[in-house]
Formats: C-alpha cells, structure tokens, sequence
C-alpha cells in the first residue's frame, strides 16, 4: 500500500502569497493517478486537481499540480481569503486502496 | 444538478448496528464507481472503500476489511455502509464521494469529483 506523507503539517502565509504544498510518495506512482482536495471546516471536501495538474471543473487557475515519481506540489499562485482551508492529496493507483495524506492546513499569518 | 445525499446523523450504543445510505442523482448512477471515506474527529481523510452500484463489485482498505460492510441497491440508486457491532473509535464523519473519470486522451485519470454532505455517526455509551 502506497503512504502518501505531505508536507508541511501547518503553513501559515498572508493573502496574496504563494503557497507550495507537497505530498510525496512512498513509491513512484503513476502521475496520473495523484489528486488534490480542499476541505474548509463543517464542509465536504473539494476536488482540486486529478492527474497531478488538470483542474477540476470550476476550479480557479490560481491552482496548480505538478510533479511525477514520488514527488508532487500543489501550487496556490496567490492567496485569496477562501483559501485558508485543509488540502489533502490522494493517490488512485491500478486498483484500491486510494490512500490520503494526512493533510497540510493552510492558516491565515 | 449531480448531488449525492446522505442519510442523517445517528447515535447508537457499542455493540449496536447501523446502516447509513448515500443516494446518487442526476447521472448514470450504475456507471461510477462511489466511495466512503471517514474522518474521525479534529482528523484527517481516511479511505475505506468502494463499491461498482453496476455489479456490486466491492473493494476495502486493508484498514477496514471485515469491520464495515459496503452495498448498493441500484434500483433506488443508492450506497450503504454497515456496522454490526458499532465501538466507540466508529465515531466520526462519513462522506461517500463518486469517483469521477476524466479522460485524458490516453487513459482516464481520476478524483472523487462529488461529495455527499456527510453523515456524523456517534457511539457512545
């Protein structure tokens, strides 16, 4: 089973910043099996982006996904307030489980 | 509009059973794959499984095989997750989610794409 760790735990930034997330995996995957996930507090998650960079339907370009092997990022280009949230990543390999990482929040500095 | 809505919220006693339900619309709903993820309190995302409502085709993390059990009735478009025996650690948030196919003009890449409201599940004696 592949562990997905991201990384950092916290991130603390200001509107209109840049904000890096990684995930990296414990073993090289498919880049077309990595997807990412908003999730703000009482709320369902959001799908963000699937196959390390296409965005889902709606989704702001101001986010971004890319990486391959084992090592993926997921890009907030600049900071707007409805940001501030929990983002986790997934993995869809050849057959289940679909592992998440544990998740980085995103916090207002 | 594609929704997927879930049952509402329970509270139950160790040891009793429960069977909570997600109800899809506004597609194919025997073409999707639809999962169950649980998020225990001030926790993350964990993956539990999922299910094919096309074949009742079923796959389970290692985590949770033997512990819940996942169904379909397609003919009220409709996913269960059961317990038979509920334990204090079942208490948590249950979203089921779609797994949506993308197609990439190779292959089709995937993501949970819709998401029920979720179901808040509390055991506790």
């Amino acid at each position: 089973e592949i562990v997905l760790t991201q990384s950092p735990g916290t991130l603390s930034l200001s509107p209109g910043e840049r904000a890096t997330l990684s995930c990296r995996a414990s073993q090289s995957v498919s880049s077309s099996s990595l997807s990412w996930y908003q999730q703000k507090p009482g709320q369902a998650p959001r799908l963000l982006i699937y196959g390390t960079s296409s965005r889902a339907p709606g989704i702001p370009d101001r986010f971004s996904g890319s990486g391959s092997g084992t090592d993926f990022t997921l890009t907030i280009s600049r900071l707007e307030p409805e940001d501030f949230a929990v983002y986790y990543c997934q993995h869809f390999g050849n057959s289940p489980p679909y592992t998440f990482g544990q998740g980085t929040k995103l916090e207002i500095k | 509009e594609v929704q997927l809505v879930q049952s509402g919220a329970e509270v139950k006693k160790p040891g009793e059973s429960l069977k909570i339900s997600c109800k899809g619309s506004g597609y194919s709903f025997t073409s999707f794959w639809i999962g169950w993820v649980r998020q225990m309190p001030g926790r993350g995302l964990e993956w539990m499984g999922i299910i094919y409502p096309g074949d009742s085709d079923t796959r389970y993390s290692p985590s949770f095989q033997g512990q819940v059990t996942i169904s379909a009735d397609k003919s009220i478009s409709t996913v269960y997750l059961q317990w038979s025996s509920l334990k204090a650690s079942d208490t948590a948030m249950y979203y089921c989610a779609r797994r949506g196919d993308f197609w990439s003009g190779s292959g089709y890449y995937h993501g949970m794409d819709v998401w029920g409201q979720g179901t808040t599940v509390t055991v506790y004696s």
